[in-house]
C-alpha cells in the first residue's frame, strides 16, 4: 500500500538556525498537510497546501514557516529561525478527494 | 474554520469498562465523517469512514455511529484495554472538499 514517507525520522538543530522537513506524499493524492504534537501537548494544525498553494493556515503558521512543492513531488515544511518551543513531532498528511488523510511517521524535531 | 466539537475532551476509564464519546459537527454541507486513532509520537490511523446518516460501522471492540441530520457521530470502545490509550479525532469533509479535524478525545485506560 502507498505511504506517505517524511525525512529525516529526526532532526537536531542550533536555535537560530533554519530547518527543512521533507515529505513524500502518495503519488496521486492532491491535498496535503502539516501538524505538529508538542511533547504531551494536542496534535496542532499548520498549513494545508492545495493547486501549489496554501489553501488555509493556524495561527501558528506565522512569518517564521513556510511550504513548498518543490518538484511535484515532495512536500517541505521550513522553519527560518528556530526557537526552542518548535521542538515538537511534525506530521505530514495527503489525501485524494474526499477520502481519508494519509501520515507519515512524523519528523522529530529538537532544537538545542 | 468550521467548528468541529468533540466531548469530552479527555476522560479515564478502567481496563474492562466501555466507553463512548462525542463528534459534533455541522448537518449543512455535509459530505463525511471520518474517525481517526492518534497514539503519541505516532502517525494516525484511520479507522472509519462514515458518509451515510445512520451509518454504523465496527472494527473490533470500536464502533461507531453517524447522525447527519443532527449533526454527530458516537465512538464506542467496547472492554476498554491500555491499547486503546490515545487521543481520537473525527474529522468532517464538507460538499466543497473542505476538511476539518475535531478538538479530539484522549482517553486514558488505566489498567
Amino acid at each position: 500500500e502507498p505511504e506517505v514517507t517524511q525525512t529525516p525520522s529526526h532532526q537536531v538543530t542550533q536555535m537560530g538556525q533554519e530547518v527543512i522537513l521533507r515529505c513524500v506524499p502518495i503519488s496521486n493524492h492532491l491535498y496535503f498537510y502539516w501538524y505538529r504534537q508538542i511533547l504531551g501537548q494536542k496534535v496542532e494544525f499548520l498549513v494545508s497546501f492545495y493547486n501549489n498553494e496554501i489553501s488555509e493556515k493556524s495561527e501558528i503558521f506565522d512569518d517564521q514557516f513556510s511550504v513548498e512543492r518543490p518538484d511535484g513531488s515532495n512536500f517541505t515544511l521550513k522553519i527560518r529561525s528556530t526557537k526552542l518551543e518548535d521542538s515538537a513531532m511534525y506530521f505530514c498528511a495527503s489525501r485524494g478527494l474526499l477520502q481519508p488523510q494519509h501520515f507519515g511517521d512524523g519528523t522529530r524535531l529538537s532544537i538545542l | 474554520i468550521l467548528n468541529v466539537e468533540q466531548s469530552p475532551q479527555s476522560l479515564h476509564v478502567q481496563e474492562g469498562d466501555s466507553t463512548n464519546f462525542t463528534c459534533s459537527f455541522p448537518s449543512s454541507n455535509f459530505y463525511a465523517l471520518h474517525w481517526y486513532r492518534w497514539e503519541t509520537a505516532k502517525s494516525p490511523e484511520a479507522l472509519f469512514v462514515m458518509t451515510l446518516n445512520g451509518d454504523e460501522k465496527k472494527k473490533g471492540r470500536i464502533s461507531a455511529t453517524l447522525n447527519t441530520k443532527e449533526g454527530y457521530s458516537y465512538l464506542y470502545i467496547k472492554g476498554s484495554q491500555p491499547e486503546d490509550s490515545a487521543t481520537y479525532l473525527c474529522a468532517f469533509i464538507g460538499l466543497s472538499n473542505q476538511f476539518y479535524f475535531g478538538t479530539g478525545t484522549s482517553l486514558t485506560v488505566i489498567p
